[in-house]
């Protein structure tokens, strides 16, 4: 069965620059969520989306921003990058809101 | 301030027994609780769920039990096997709202 596809899985960058992370949720499901995870810490909610629109938002820091395109897939761009963002990214789909949710494999992204 | 707490951050069991894996929240608000397995460099994977309107909920091995009016959820897990090694967490969902994970606990099975 497909599961969330998140590219790239593995993302060096240094202080100050961009990143771009990518998810392709399963088939159907309309709802994606974004986590950030810190070594030990638990995943911390960032952002969500449902039907292309935003839906729901955590702690997500305004050097970054998300969005949902209209072929359901997400991207979530990150800014001015710092060394605290080093972590690991999750994307989740669900197929609607309050549902289970289905976790990529995740993006690691050091900063350096 | 931290509403969902799982107090033990690591737990070891002997392969074959019962492991109980423990998660505390504040908010009685919640509505729907799930446990999620992780194992390092991949995502969560979904366990099992329950609803506030059910206290006990069994599939296979796993069974969840729910206690609403102490504000806590607990895994069981028996018997437990090696491959059950992982960094588990509860995740609670209040109304529409986005899940709340617990702080996670480390299950080591010890063949």
């Amino acid at each position: 069965a497909a599961g969330v596809i998140q590219s790239p899985r593995h993302l060096i960058k240094e202080k100050r620059e961009t990143a771009t992370l990518k998810c392709y949720p399963i088939p159907r499901h309309d709802t994606v969520y974004w986590y950030q995870q810190g070594p030990g810490q638990d995943p911390q909610f960032l952002i969500s989306f449902y039907e292309k629109m935003q839906s729901d938002k955590g702690s997500i820091p305004d050097r970054f921003s998300a969005q949902q395109f209209s072929d359901y897939h997400s991207e979530l761009n990150m800014s001015s990058l710092e060394l605290g963002d080093s972590a690991l990214y999750f994307c989740a789909s669900s197929p609607g809101p309050n549902e289970k949710l289905f976790f990529g494999s995740g993006t690691q992204l050091s900063v350096l | 301030d931290q509403q969902v707490k799982q107090n033990s951050p690591s737990l070891s069991v002997q392969e074959g027994r019962i492991s109980i894996l423990n998660c505390d929240y504040t908010n009685s608000m919640f509505d729907y609780f799930l446990w999620y397995k992780k194992y390092p460099a991949e995502g969560p994977t979904f366990l099992i769920s329950i609803s506030s309107i059910k206290d006990k909920n069994e599939d296979g091995r796993f069974t969840v039990f729910l206690n609403k009016s102490a504000k806590h959820l607990s895994l069981h897990i028996v018997p437990s096997q090696p491959g059950d090694s992982a960094v588990y967490f509860c995740a609670l969902y209040f109304g529409n709202e986005k899940l709340t994970f617990g702080t996670g606990t480390r299950l080591t099975i010890i063949p």
